[in-house]
């Protein structure tokens, strides 16, 4: 009963591909995040979703592009990845009271 | 937008001692702030929050200090163990609609048997 759970765990890929990253929280919380870790664990912030509203778009390349079919779900596309794209993407959710995240186990995409 | 500086990026102790993590944040309106527990391989864990109203607050041997003034936060770990080897985050936040968390940069802690 994983309260934040992310697929796939790992993710190997060409550069150039298109991938995408799913994200589902069983928790019934209002807002979910997607933050990326770089390889020296700095955790930013990328994207989040409050009842499949974006309200924060921070500087990240338009070849990212979240999608929330419904408030339970918010997955990552990625189109035309780079080197640089490789790193672990955590998704989070946050209830409506506005304190504290849970976060998922985290995808490691490494592109090649 | 707001910032938040964490220090020290490394800290090594011997199991038994205390630890101590300091962060600073900038912007006054923050509120709301977290310290996570990340062990190797595994997602970010909330260990212990403090909200903007409080000095401080404690659970059993983490203990987080809040200077609202200075604008700066810290989380002490007293009798540590070598479960408590992980890198920790401190964050900030505004709370409820803004409440994206900004992350300090992480302190990888080790302690030693």
């Amino acid at each position: 009963d994983t309260a934040v759970s992310q697929t796939p765990k790992y993710l190997v890929t060409q550069m150039g591909n298109d991938k995408s990253i799913k994200c589902e929280q069983n928790l019934g919380h209002d807002t979910m995040y997607w933050y990326k870790q770089d390889s020296k664990k700095f955790l930013k912030i990328m994207f989040s979703y409050n009842n499949k509203e974006l309200i924060i778009n921070e500087t990240v390349p338009n070849r990212f592009s979240p999608k929330s079919p419904d408030k339970a779900h918010l997955n990552l596309h990625i189109n035309s990845l780079e080197l640089g794209d490789s790193a672990v993407y955590f998704c989070a959710s946050m209830a409506a009271g506005g304190l504290g995240y849970t976060f998922g186990s985290g995808t490691r995409l490494t592109v090649v | 937008g707001e910032n938040v500086e964490q220090h020290p990026s490394t800290l090594s102790v011997q199991e038994g001692d205390s630890a101590v993590i300091k962060c600073t944040y900038s912007d006054s309106a923050s509120n709301y702030f977290p310290w996570y527990k990340q062990e190797l391989g595994k997602r970010p864990q909330l260990i212990i929050d403090i909200r903007s109203n409080v000095g401080e607050k404690k659970d059993q041997r983490i203990a987080v200090t809040l200077n609202k003034t200075a604008k700066h936060f810290s989380l002490h770990i007293t009798e540590t163990q070598p479960e408590d080897s992980a890198v920790y985050f401190c964050a900030a936040s505004k709370g409820l609609r803004q409440g994206n968390l900004i992350f300090g940069k992480g302190t990888k802690l080790s302690v030693k048997p």
